[in-house]
């Protein structure tokens, strides 16, 4: 079975210093892997996507991760946090090729000025 | 994503009561999926069609229903809506033709059931 776990519920930072929010995977296969955000009262937007191409992937807004397999993670940084990152972020994961979506719980980013 | 979208966008019902949330897209997308989000559990997959003869149910799809009237529309129904399906409900499309895996999600319906 695959599981994505992301390890903080909520994660505070200042503006301007940096962002990482984590996540480990498991899985008996490389999968593809996705970090999704969402603002309040909002859908949720895909902020970058990895399918084994580049093991470090750049997404919108300045985010990017990389992804790990000996580590099984594929955290989420950004150098330097804005207000308007202030959101909740989840890590997905699925089967390379396959179907379903299988979400973490979420980390909500409070950002402080 | 202003291709998919949700009506209504919040709702409030009462037990036993039976409900639609109806979700149409113009992404041309064969793929299309319903989940619920609740607090600190993240999105859980309820029902999903790859294309309007196919419905398949996802992990939690006691209580709910679905109908692919075609392929721009998915719709759920709560046939006797209870307190416990209080929740954000979104609906999502993907194209696996390019070979990844992308979904592309509405805006949400958030349903209180009292």
């Amino acid at each position: 079975a695959q599981s994505v776990t992301q390890l903080d519920s909520h994660v505070s930072v200042s503006e301007g210093t940096p962002v990482l929010l984590r996540c480990n995977y498991s899985s008996s296969y490389s999968p593809s892997l996705f970090w999704y955000v969402q603002h309040p009262n909002k859908g949720l937007q895909l902020l970058l996507k990895y399918t084994s191409a580049a093991t470090l992937v750049k997404g919108i807004n300045g985010f990017e991760a990389e992804f790990k397999k000996s580590e099984t993670s594929f955290h989420l940084t950004k150098p330097s946090a804005h207000m308007s990152d202030a959101a909740e972020y989840f890590c997905v994961a699925t089967p390379k090729y396959g179907n379903k979506l299988v979400f973490g719980a979420g980390t909500i980013l409070r950002v402080k000025s | 994503d202003a291709d998919v979208t949700q009506t209504p966008r919040n709702r409030i019902t009462k037990t036993g009561k039976r409900i639609m949330l109806e979700c149409s897209q113009t992404k041309g997308h064969d793929r299309m999926y319903w989940y619920r989000q609740d607090p600190g559990l993240g999105l859980r997959l309820i029902y999903y069609s790859f294309d309007v003869k196919d419905i398949n149910k996802g992990e939690i799809s006691d209580g709910y229903s679905v109908s692919r009237q075609a392929q721009a529309k998915f719709s759920l129904s709560l046939e006797s809506a209870i307190p416990n399906q209080t929740a954000l409900y979104f609906c999502a499309t993907s194209d696996p033709s390019r070979g990844q895996e992308t979904q592309y999600f509405g805006p949400g319906t958030r349903l209180l059931v009292l």
